[in-house]
C-alpha cells in the first residue's frame, strides 16, 4: 500500500499570503495524484488531478506540481474561503486508492 | 449538474448491518466508477470500495479493512450504488460519502463529485 504524507499538518497564514502545501508518497506513483479541498462540515471538493490539471471551475490561483514521489499545491494568494483542509491521493497502484492525512490551513 | 445523494445511514449496534444508497443524476451514471469513501469523526479520508462502470465489466474492490464483510453493488437502470455493510465494527464508524470518478469508460482516477454523506454509527 502506497502512504502518502502530507506537511505540514498545519499551516497558518494571513490572507493575500501563499500557501505551500507538501504531500510525499512512499513509493513512486508518476503523476496520479489529485488534490482535494474539504471545508467545515462539507464533502471534499476535487481540485487538481494528475499532479498538474485544474479540475472544472477551480481558480487558477491553485496550481499543483511534481511527479514520481514527491509533489506540491500552491494556492498563490489565499482568499478567504481558501482556509480549509487539503488532501492528496494517488491512484497509481490500487486499491486501494490512498489519501494522505491532510493539511490543515488555518488563518493567522 | 451532477447530482449524488446518499441515504441508508444510522445507529447501529457491533456486528449489526445497515445498506446505504446513493442515486446520481445529471451524468450517464453506467459508465463511470463510483466509489465510497468514509470519514471517521475527526479523522481524514478513507477510501471503502469501488465499482467499475460499462469500461471495466463492473468489478469490485475493496479496502482490506472491510474486504470480506462489506459488498458494493450498481443498478445501472436507477443509476443507485449501493453498500451492504455486515458484521459492522465501533471502528466503522463515520461519514460515508458516495463519489463519482472524473473519467467514463475507465478505472479509479480522480473523484469529481461527492454526495453530501450520510453518518453511520455503531455502538452498543
Amino acid at each position: 500500500e502506497i502512504v502518502l504524507t502530507q506537511s505540514p499538518a498545519t499551516l497558518s497564514l494571513s490572507p493575500g499570503e501563499r500557501a505551500t502545501l507538501s504531500c510525499r508518497a512512499s513509493q513512486g506513483v508518476s503523476n496520479y495524484l489529485a488534490w482535494y479541498q474539504q471545508k467545515s462540515g462539507q464533502a471534499p471538493r476535487l481540485l487538481i488531478y494528475d499532479a498538474s490539471n485544474r479540475a472544472t471551475g477551480i481558480p487558477a490561483r491553485f496550481s499543483g506540481s511534481g511527479s514520481g514521489t514527491d509533489f506540491t499545491l500552491t494556492i498563490s494568494s489565499l482568499e478567504p474561503e481558501d482556509f480549509a483542509v487539503y488532501y492528496c491521493q494517488q491512484r497509481s497502484n490500487w486499491p486501494p486508492v490512498t489519501f494522505g492525512g491532510g493539511t490543515k490551513v488555518e488563518i493567522k | 449538474e451532477v447530482q449524488l445523494l446518499e441515504s441508508g445511514g444510522g445507529l447501529v449496534q457491533p456486528g449489526g448491518s445497515l445498506r446505504l444508497s446513493c442515486v446520481g443524476s445529471g451524468f450517464a451514471f453506467k459508465n463511470y466508477a463510483m466509489n465510497w469513501v468514509r470519514q471517521a469523526p475527526g479523522k481524514g479520508l478513507e477510501w471503502v470500495s469501488a465499482m467499475f462502470g460499462g469500461g471495466g465489466g463492473g468489478g469490485t474492490y475493496y479496502a482490506d479493512s472491510v474486504k470480506g464483510r462489506f459488498t458494493i453493488s450498481r443498478d445501472n437502470s436507477n443509476n443507485i450504488l449501493y453498500l451492504q455493510m455486515n458484521s459492522l465494527r465501533v471502528e466503522d464508524t463515520a461519514v460515508y460519502y458516495c463519489a463519482k470518478d472524473r473519467i467514463a469508460m475507465t478505472t479509479v482516477t480522480a473523484l469529481d463529485s461527492w454526495g453530501r454523506g450520510t453518518l453511520v454509527t455503531v455502538s452498543s
